[in-house]
């Protein structure tokens, strides 16, 4: 079956555009979360959505970052006024459950490089 | 403030097993041990995880020692696909643990 998916797969951005990076997560999974993943790290936790409601923003690095999921499946994390600290992969993920009860299936990730 | 910690690299001999170690010696009594991976240019990637007791899948096992302070993740017959970095993460199910924590993990470079 399809998994989560993730567009675009890479995105140049000249810094201080907006970008808008999307995630189509698995039919029927009520969690969806991002992460932020810089070269040689781990990902990161940004934000995490309970089908519409964004119940948890803590990762979020600076207002510029905005997230939201309206209709509970299609999410959509937008870097307004880009800097180059922002170059990195942004990875999706989308669990069955609500809470971390199952494992969460992760898409392939937007590269972001802002020159 | 990492709650596991993992050697940085291990090399393993194709059709061998890799037993990946992870300490976690802080782990509370209601927190679980995930491992997931991440192949090159690639999201993560569920494995397995465990409370207790030692478990198995289609994928690996993982033995968690009786103190449950540390864990090892085996890779029963290691083939070159199986080159990734491997995390081993611990997280509870309750109160808002539903994010996962990644620490730099354990470069696994399977060897023909």
């Amino acid at each position: 079956g399809a998994g989560v998916s993730q567009s675009p797969r890479y995105k140049v951005a000249k810094r201080g555009q907006d970008v808008a990076l999307r995630c189509d997560p698995i039919s029927g999974h009520v969690s969806l979360f991002w992460y932020q993943q810089a070269l040689g790290q781990g990902p990161e936790f940004l934000t995490y959505f309970q089908n519409e409601a964004q119940l948890d923003k803590s990762g979020l690095p600076s207002d510029r970052f905005f997230a939201e999921r309206p209709e509970g499946s299609v999410s959509t994390l937008k870097i307004q006024r880009t800097q180059q600290e922002d170059s990195a992969v942004y990875l999706c993920a989308s669990s069955l459950a609500e809470t971390g009860r199952h494992e969460q299936y992760f898409g392939p990730g937007t590269r972001l490089t802002v020159t | 403030d990492a709650k596991t910690t993992q050697p940085p690299s291990m090399d393993c001999a194709e059709g061998r097993a890799a037993n990946l170690p992870c300490n976690h010696s802080t782990i509370s009594g209601n927190e679980y041990v995930y491992w997931y991976r991440q192949i090159h240019s690639q999201g993560p990637q569920y494995i397995i995880h465990g409370l207790k007791n030692n478990e198995t899948n289609e994928m690996a096992s993982l033995i968690i020692t009786e103190d449950r302070k540390s864990s090892t993740l085996i890779l029963p017959h290691a083939t070159l696909r199986d080159t990734a970095v491997y995390y081993c993460i611990v997280s509870s199910f309750w109160g808002s643990n539903y994010k996962l924590t990644f620490g730099k993990g354990t470069l696994l470079t399977v060897n023909p």
